[in-house]
């Protein structure tokens, strides 16, 4: 079975600062890893991919893979207020036709 | 990405009744799905909804609690039947699009369902 793992925290952040976020998956077959952004009664918003080990950045955000560890964390550099959501993290075993299977996620609280 | 809308935004319901939720998307795309989130829980795969047959569910989903249409590439609907208090979650729809290498998927806004 498919096990997706997060600290649901919450991780409390000071504004300015790098906000680092882990999760660890279970299926060594995953091929792709998703970072979503859930504000308090709204849906899940993508702010993050990465299907290659290694560091993607886009913006204030890093992506991290590391396959052989099974481990995949998220960065935020700058924190912001605005930044404070429930952090899930999700993955997909690849070609196409599979649901995703998300962790419980990472209340993230940046302190202005 | 899609623009993706859902009907009913929220719902209120009596225990034993059945709610159609309605999922629309903007353009044409070839993988829907449905998910449920529980209240402070994460979301969980109900089933693919698969154009021109019948959808793929996950273990713990039956068709019979939880048929799924999907009439065309950019529109499916999912009916929750014999509705109990435990049913009450958000739903959520979500597409699948092609981004940077990588079957991403995208959600719509959901529907809060309270089941009394």
């Amino acid at each position: 079975q498919k096990e997706v793992e997060q600290n649901s925290g919450p991780l409390s952040v000071p504004e300015g600062a790098i906000a680092s976020l882990n999760c660890t998956y279970s299926d060594r077959g995953s091929q792709s890893f998703f970072w979503y952004r859930q504000y308090s009664g709204k849906s899940p918003e993508l702010i993050m991919f990465i299907y290659s080990n290694g560091d993607k950045e886009d913006g204030r955000f890093t992506a991290q893979l590391n396959k052989a560890s099974q481990y995949v964390s998220l960065l935020i550099r700058d924190s912001q207020p605005s930044d404070s959501a429930t952090y899930l993290c999700a993955v997909n075993s690849g070609g196409g036709a599979d649901g995703l299977t998300f962790g419980k996620g990472t209340h993230l609280i940046i302190q202005p | 990405s899609a623009v993706i809308s859902q009907k009913p935004s929220r719902d209120i319901c009596q225990r034993g009744t059945s709610l159609t939720i309605q999922c629309q998307v903007d353009s044409q795309v070839t993988m829907m799905f449905w998910y449920r989130q529980q209240p402070g829980q994460s979301l969980t795969l109900i089933a693919t909804a698969n154009q021109g047959s019948e959808a793929t569910y996950e273990s713990g989903f039956v068709i019979d609690k939880f048929p799924i249409s999907r009439p065309n590439l950019t529109f499916s609907t999912l009916t929750v039947s014999n509705m109990s208090p435990e049913d009450s979650s958000i739903y959520l729809c979500s597409v699948e699009t092609r981004r940077g290498g990588t079957d991403t998927q995208y959600f719509g806004p959901g529907t809060r369902l309270t089941v009394l």
